[in-house]
């Protein structure tokens, strides 16, 4: 398995507040996404990475800021969290997009009260 | 718009062969993905198709239609274990992944 890791696990915070969660990997891979998954919904793409201080928006981005200043390490901030941001989040990494699978952390479960 | 459509739920019975469908409506093709994801866990890999064809990897096997825009995950010898939901995603002109809503397999003894 590739070796991605996810923290905290799981979080229960309440409206308003700040939320950063973290991924972390051990495979050198460059490219790292972050998803939200829903009932109803496919994943979907909030932010991913090409390189260390290199990001760009994905299909949701609204409300969410990321940042990565080590390969390893890629961040998730909710600055002001919404009830709407209630989801499951999963980190992902890949070698590269054009070619082969993207890997998947283990998922934080987060609520917003 | 990017659209990629497949049944919400299926149920098969142990020891039988199931077939889950995905079709699928998006900006370019640079391939089709199937994961495997079980309850409360992350998703897992499980085939790959870029040409037309079909693709066999043990009891799992995929196939892939680019004219038709549609693909499907073939199961066979259906184990309790293969109870999850599977993921069907399509990588775009960007390289990005669009992913649809999953299918919940059941498997009944």
């Amino acid at each position: 398995d590739a070796g991605i890791t996810q923290s905290p696990r799981h979080k229960v915070t309440e409206t308003g507040t700040p939320v950063t969660l973290r991924c972390h990997q051990t495979e050198n891979h460059r490219y790292m996404y972050w998803y939200r998954q829903d009932p109803g919904h496919g994943l979907r793409l909030i932010h991913y990475s090409y390189g260390v201080k290199d990001t760009d928006k994905g299909e949701v981005s609204d409300g969410y800021s990321v940042s990565r200043s080590k390969t390893e390490d890629f961040l998730l901030t909710l600055e002001s969290a919404t009830s709407s941001q209630t989801s499951v989040y999963f980190c992902a990494i890949s070698d590269s997009p054009e070619v082969g699978e993207q890997f998947f952390g283990p998922g934080t479960r987060l609520t917003v009260l | 718009g990017q659209n990629i459509d497949q049944p919400t739920e299926m149920t098969a019975t142990e020891g039988a062969i199931v077939q889950i469908n995905c079709t699928y409506q998006t900006s370019g093709f640079n391939g089709l993905f199937w994961y495997q994801q079980h309850a409360g866990e992350a998703p897992t890999f499980l085939s790959y198709n870029v040409l037309d064809g079909l693709e066999e990897k043990g009891r799992f096997s995929s196939f892939l239609s680019r004219s038709k825009g549609y693909s499907y995950l073939l199961l066979k010898e259906l184990q309790m274990k293969d109870s999850a939901s599977y993921l069907c995603a399509v990588r775009d002109s960007n390289y990005q992944l669009i992913w649809g809503a999953g299918t919940k397999l059941i498997i009944k003894p």
